[in-house]
């Protein structure tokens, strides 16, 4: 049962256009969401998240939008440059319900900013 | 102090051996995760421990995984009788501890059965 889906495994942008990475979740206890970036052979790095009391965060050049009745988040990256270039992972937690704060990840989806 | 790190980054070990991973979180973390990523997935939540108590394992944790954390400090992970579906990255995190507290992960310990 994937509670938490990015249906695009890959994205390709051109460097100063804006990057939309989309996520869909199932589990209606989620109440918050964040967006990681993965570099090949490291480990997840956070990027943003927000809770579920707000519908928009915004942090420099990364925004994510969060749509609860269509249990829906995106992340906008504007302008997208080169080194944005990566795997971005969304992951959600039931931080009320499950106060361990275990995150639950999507499959993830590529980046690629082109020059 | 800087980042959670994991040794060893790379272990390739024969199916049926043993193998011991060890994750040192940020040292003002109590709360410490592991997590296990394979090829074209997310990273899949194994445990976690709140100081030196393991209060979640997934159904993921077989029999064969044994995961503690002795002093609240640094975290291990043992598979026992390692198979070849173990291949993965095994990832450790660490956060605080608060309601919205991010995780921060380490570098991974990529592991090959062969």
């Amino acid at each position: 049962d994937q509670q938490v889906k990015q249906n695009s495994p890959s994205l390709s942008v051109q460097e100063g256009r804006i990057s939309i990475l989309n996520c869909d979740y199932t589990n209606s206890m989620f109440d918050y969401f964040l967006w990681y970036k993965k570099y090949p052979a490291e480990g997840p790095t956070f990027l943003i998240s927000i809770s579920s009391i707000k519908d928009k965060n915004e942090d420099g050049r990364f925004t994510v939008f969060l749509n609860k009745s269509a249990k829906h988040l995106s992340l906008h990256i504007v302008p997208s440059q080169p080194g944005d270039s990566a795997v971005y992972f969304c992951a959600s937690s039931a931080v009320h319900y499950n106060q361990g704060g275990k995150l639950i990840f999507g499959q993830g989806t590529e980046l690629s900013v082109k020059p | 102090d800087t980042g959670v790190s994991q040794d060893p980054r790379h272990k390739i070990t024969k199916r049926g051996q043993n193998v011991t991973f060890r994750c040192d979180p940020i040292s003002e973390h109590n709360r410490l995760y592991w997590y296990r990523q394979t090829l074209g997935q997310g990273p899949e939540f194994l445990t976690y421990f709140q100081n030196e108590a393991q209060l979640e394992k997934s159904r993921l944790l077989s029999d064969r995984f044994s995961a503690e954390r002795p002093k609240g400090s640094f975290s291990t992970l043992e598979i026992q009788r390692t198979e070849q579906g173990d291949s993965a990255m095994y990832l450790c995190a660490s956060s605080l501890g608060q309601p919205g507290q991010e995780a921060f992960f380490g570098q991974g310990t990529r592991l090959t059965v062969v």
